[in-house]
């Protein structure tokens, strides 16, 4: 068990629904990451979180919509999702230490199909 | 930005042979070098990593090896077991940004 949680771990919603995914880690990080894994395609990094700062939007559509409430918690809000938005959405946290990469520890995933 | 090649995209081997996956990188800058194994409906864990100050390191079956110079880093598992059937992630990390290759489907016949 890495310690990082994320609920639903299945969601299944229309293209005018609203929905949230929630990540937790139990680790004491003080990083926390989305990812967009899709079939036959590398990770794709949505957004860093840093002590509860947003780092990082790797040119993500605004229907999808990030919220860190504090170190431990990670949400990603959608809306108006396309179906080419289904995939599997990973989140991941990290010690971040002041200097150097360090490791990223992930959750199982949500898997999200948009009807 | 940082391109991470991997390859194969599928491999298939006898229970006991060995498997090695290779990746190339673009960015010198990266410094770190994980390996991640992901089972189907999981997210991926890490199996082993390397830091650019090493050139080789082994965790009982499974071993990487970097070289910087060439800008490309391989895993290698030996005597291969089932189990080690799942796909393959690497990746290359400089703070905050980590880039990972597309993934190997390893699969081990008993």
């Amino acid at each position: 068990e890495t310690g990082v949680t994320q609920t639903p771990r299945h969601l299944v919603m229309g293209m005018t629904n609203k929905k949230s995914l929630k990540c937790e880690q139990h680790l004491g990080h003080n990083a926390m990451y989305w990812y967009k894994q899709s079939a036959k395609k590398p990770l794709e990094l949505m957004f860093v979180y840093n002590f509860k700062e947003q780092t990082e939007n790797n040119s993500v559509p605004s229907r999808f919509s990030p919220e860190c409430p504090n170190s431990s918690h990670l949400f990603l809000h959608l809306h108006t999702l396309q179906p080419e938005d289904s995939a599997l959405y990973l989140c991941a946290s990290s010690l971040q230490t002041s200097g150097g990469a360090d490791t990223q520890y992930f959750g199982p995933g949500t898997r999200l199909t948009v009807l | 930005g940082e391109n991470v090649e991997q390859h194969p995209s599928t491999l298939s081997v006898q229970e006991g042979d060995s498997a090695v996956i290779k990746c190339t990188y673009s960015d010198s800058a990266s410094n770190y070098f994980p390996w991640y194994k992901q089972e189907l409906g999981k997210g991926p864990q890490l199996i082993i990593d390397i830091r650019s100050n090493v050139g080789e390191k082994k965790d009982q079956r499974i071993a990487v090896t970097l070289n910087k110079t060439a800008k490309h880093f391989s895993l290698h598992i030996t005597e291969t077991q089932p189990e080690d059937s799942a796909v393959y992630f690497c990746a290359a990390e400089r703070i905050n940004d980590m880039r990972f290759g597309a993934g190997t489907r390893l699969t081990v016949k008993p």
